[in-house]
């Protein structure tokens, strides 16, 4: 599986919306419903933080300003009202198959 | 806390061999597929290998750029997981992260911090 992330440099206002898409070469859609498709935010010199697991679903202490959506190929990341805190790389990953594969990473920066 | 932590990681030569290590607690380790996922120094993430839990026979399969030359195991009683690496080339110079993956379930993905390995002379 091939994913391919858009844009892949974001320069954003802080306190404006922004979004990030990732598109899958095949469907992460299983059988049980579930889109095994996460992002997660890498900052300067850190490892990777899980964001949003199963395409939707917001980890643990995440704030509510990100968002995710999308099944089957299409995905996207939303962040409400950008802050300070959430320039860094953003990745998405397909863990559907054995082998899991990962977006290009896309570099959020303040304008 | 769910938590994994990697260790085991050092500076090696072309050609040498390092074992790391991925201690797991809060979660029930014996349920739970470990992929190992690295990132070369200024590079993106490239997934490594995963080994699969008893009832799914310890199934293990392997990135092809590691593939003969790395080699996954685990021991359920003391919650650890392991990544053997052989032959080591300077392109495999990374860290290493282990994550706990739940096959099938609506678990999320738990990953480590990662540990260091640099091949060089």
């Amino acid at each position: 599986i091939v994913m391919t992330q858009s844009p892949l440099s974001l320069p954003v206002t802080p306190g404006e919306p922004a979004s990030i898409s990732c598109r899958s070469s095949q469907s992460l859609l299983l059988s049980n419903g579930n889109n095994y498709l996460d992002w997660f935010l890498q900052k300067p010199g850190q490892s990777p933080q899980l964001l949003i697991y199963l395409g939707s679903i917001r980890a643990s202490g995440v704030p509510d300003r990100f968002s995710g959506s999308g099944s089957g190929t299409d995905f996207t990341l939303r962040i409400s009202r950008v802050e300070a805190e959430d320039v860094g790389l953003y990745y998405c990953m397909s863990a559907s198959r054995t082998i899991w594969t990962f977006g290009q990473g896309t570099k959020v920066e303040i304008k | 806390d769910v938590q994994l932590v990697e260790s085991g990681g050092g500076l090696v030569q072309p050609g040498g061999s390092l074992k790391l290590s991925c201690a797991a607690s809060g979660f029930t380790f014996s349920d739970s597929a470990i992929h190992w996922v690295r990132q070369a120094p200024g590079k993106g993430l490239e997934w490594v290998g995963r080994i699969r839990t008893k009832p799914n026979n310890y199934a293990t399969a392997y990135g092809v750029s590691v593939r003969g030359r790395f080699t996954l195991s685990r021991d359920d009683s003391d919650n650890t997981a392991y990544l053997q690496l052989n032959s080591l080339e300077p392109e495999d110079t990374a860290v290493y992260h282990c994550v706990r993956h739940v096959e099938m379930s609506d678990l999320p993905r738990i990953w480590g911090q990662g540990t260091m390995v640099t091949v060089s002379s």
